[in-house]
């Protein structure tokens, strides 16, 4: 059983500063780990994903987010946000297979 | 243009009425998924198609029944509605070979009354 825990339901930060959204997650074999975006009343949207290589990969709109085996984590991360960019975010994983597992969602403000 | 349509966008039904929500997808994705999203319980997995024919149940199949006759057709249907089906329903599809990376419509808001 795959299992993806993000620890923080809201986040709230100002304009240009940075922020760091946190996941983890549990399971034993090799998975894809993604991050997707959902600004209100809308879809999700793919930001980025892992599979294997660098622990760092970036995304979309400056995001990025980094792996850790030791950890069981994948956080994702931003320099300097933008309004805009206030939204929730899911983190998710899946294997081979077509099935993911999303996690509760972070609900990210970003005050001017 | 890659695109998950969702139609209707917003359903208002009587309990006990049959819904049908339809998703469509421009880009040949083999895989086809039907979520409901609500408030405190995140994204539930109710169906996911892996091709024409070839559906498997989800997370919470009780209550939902699928049809895909075509590979870029994905239908949700509730035979006899409940309240408790009021949610918003996102359609998804995927390209297998690129890791399920999930491509989402805008949804289906659906009030059952």
């Amino acid at each position: 059983t795959q299992t993806v825990s993000q620890s923080d339901a809201h986040v709230t930060v100002f304009e240009g500063d940075s922020v760091e959204l946190r996941c983890n997650y549990s399971y034993g074999g090799s998975i894809y780990l993604s991050w997707y975006i959902q600004h209100h009343g809308r879809g999700l949207q793919f930001l980025l994903k892992y599979y294997s290589g660098n622990p760092v990969v970036q995304g979309v709109n400056g995001f990025e987010a980094e792996f850790s085996k030791s950890d069981s984590s994948f956080h994702l991360r931003k320099a300097s946000v933008h309004w805009s960019d206030s939204a929730v975010y899911f983190c998710a994983v899946n294997n081979a297979g077509a099935k993911l597992t999303f996690g509760g969602g972070t609900r990210l403000t970003v005050r001017p | 243009d890659m695109k998950v349509t969702q139609m209707p966008r917003y359903l208002i039904k009587r309990m006990g009425e049959n819904v049908l929500l339809e998703c469509g997808q421009d880009m040949s994705h083999e895989t086809m998924y039907w979520y409901r999203q609500d408030p405190g319980l995140g994204l539930q997995l109710i169906y996911i198609s892996y091709d024409v024919d070839s559906n498997s149940e989800g997370d919470i199949p009780k209550g939902y029944r699928v049809s895909r006759k075509k590979r870029e057709h994905f239908s949700l249907i509730l035979d006899s509605a409940k309240t408790n089906q009021t949610s918003v329903y996102f359609c998804a599809s995927s390209f297998r070979a690129s890791g399920n990376t999930l491509y989402f419509g805008e949804g289906s808001r659906l009030i059952v009354v």
